[in-house]
């Protein structure tokens, strides 16, 4: 079956990017999302990318997608407080109705 | 103005209760979905509903029966709730577009069994 890794914590000094990663299985994964949690709060999407692209950027979100290793990352740059939240990668297949298969979640902390 | 919103924000029932979680959209999307996030934070799909359809049933226990009046509303009812029932349970719709189906999330219902 599908299975999304990724680390369960990053601690990152304000002002300093942030890399998330996470390695996914299914290679028929069509696109990979990237979630973010605040505390006592849903899932806000913040981007996804199309499994034939190997890079997307929006604003301070850059996102790489290395296909073959089945690897994708999110990198925020300039960190702030307001980054502090849990990050989730997700894939889906585009099989009809879509379902999402999460990561565990990484856990980004800011630090002064 | 909420796109997906879900009642109540919180519940907290007694072990053997029957109660029920309600989702709805006002995004006009025809899929909509129900996901457990547990205190690990782990997340994972339960059931998907198109066009009051059920298409995606994971190994759920048969004490979960979501309902669909509409493709608006996807509606939770959990028999008997048990202490593992504990969670965070997570809405979500979608509507496919140009071959790409988004996943918009609701706020979350936090249950606590005691």
């Amino acid at each position: 079956g599908e299975d999304v890794e990724q680390s369960l914590f990053l601690s990152v000094r304000e002002g300093d990017s942030s890399v998330i990663n996470c390695t996914y299985t299914d290679s028929s994964s069509t696109y990979l999302y990237w979630y973010k949690q605040e505390p006592g709060a849903g899932l806000q999407l913040l981007t996804y990318i199309f499994s034939n692209m190997d890079m997307k950027q929006d604003q301070r979100l850059t996102v790489l997608l290395n296909k073959k290793d089945k690897h994708l990352s999110l990198r925020i740059a300039d960190t702030q407080t307001g980054d502090s939240a849990i990050y989730f990668c997700a894939e889906g297949s585009n099989f009809g109705n879509e379902k999402l298969t999460f990561g565990t979640g990484t856990r980004l902390t800011i630090i002064p | 103005d909420t796109a997906v919103s879900q009642t109540p924000k919180y519940l907290v029932t007694q072990m053997g209760n029957d109660k029920s979680i309600k989702c709805e959209q006002n995004l006009g999307h025809d899929t909509m979905y129900w996901y457990k996030q547990d205190s690990k934070k782990f997340l994972k799909i339960m059931f998907s509903y198109n066009n009051k359809e059920l298409i995606i049933n994971e190994t759920v226990p048969n004490r979960f029966s979501p309902k669909s009046p509409d493709k608006a509303h996807l509606n939770l009812h959990i028999n008997s709730l048990e202490l593992g029932d504990s969670a965070v349970y997570f809405c979500a719709s979608s509507r496919r577009m140009l071959g790409q189906e988004t996943q918009y999330f609701g706020p979350g219902t936090r249950l606590l069994v005691l």
